[in-house]
């Protein structure tokens, strides 16, 4: 069963301490993984695409990283401004709809 | 670029009527648009998949008579809760996604409370 595990479920932080979330999933075939921001009573930002093991991406503070079993979503030096909760969701080859599988996500808090 | 709008961003409304949401993508063609339920402190539950010009495709458990969906152009999707009731309170989100593109692109959210 196609499945994603984020860890940990919330994360507290000082401002500019660097810190790393985890993203592991189990697909039958990975077409892409995703990372997206969420904020209170919003609806989820995209963030990044990734599809092979080995490529990273980076915006500003982040940076995520894949390989065949796990993504990392790091931050460095965060601001408070960076508290959010962050996504992750895979999909998977062979799905005509190209629906996504997500994980529960990471609570991040960032304390000035 | 990749922005979705979704109207209203929030409505009360008396338990028995019918809500209409709707979902725009505002600067691309949105060929594949899906329907999510956030709960608090959860995380996305997909309720339907509608492709442009096709029937909605519903999960597992979804109502379609009373979640009725409608992607009659690529800028425009619905979701309707007919009959709604006080357990239809709920937080929902459309996306869209284009052709030759995996990403899904979110809209807002919609808050509804059904008294």
């Amino acid at each position: 069963e196609d499945q994603v595990t984020q860890s940990p479920e919330a994360l507290r932080l000082q401002e500019g301490e660097s810190s790393s979330l985890n993203c592991s999933y189990t697909v039958s075939g990975l077409r892409g993984l995703f990372w997206y921001r969420q904020d209170p009573g919003k609806g989820p930002e995209f963030l990044f695409t990734l599809y092979s093991a080995g490529e990273e991406k980076e915006k500003e503070r982040l940076k995520a990283t894949l390989t065949k079993k796990e993504s990392f979503l790091h931050i460095t030096a965060p601001k408070p401004e960076d508290s959010a909760t962050y996504l992750c969701a895979v999909q998977a080859l062979g799905d005509s709809n190209y629906q996504l599988i997500w994980g529960a996500g990471t609570k991040l808090i960032i304390k000035p | 670029g990749a922005v979705v709008s979704q109207h209203p961003s929030w409505v009360i409304c008396k338990s028995g009527t019918s809500v209409k949401i709707e979902c725009r993508s505002l600067d691309f063609q949105a060929t594949t648009m899906f329907w999510y339920r956030q709960f608090p402190k959860q995380s996305l539950m997909l309720m339907a998949t509608s492709n442009e010009g096709s029937k909605a495709t519903y999960e597992q458990g979804v109502e379609k008579d009373k979640f009725l969906i409608n992607h009659a152009s690529l800028t425009l999707s619905t979701l309707t809760v007919t009959s709604a009731h006080p357990e239809d309170s709920s937080f929902y989100i459309c996306s869209a996604k284009s052709s030759g593109h995996n990403e899904q692109f979110f809209g807002p959210g919609t808050r509804l409370t059904v008294l």
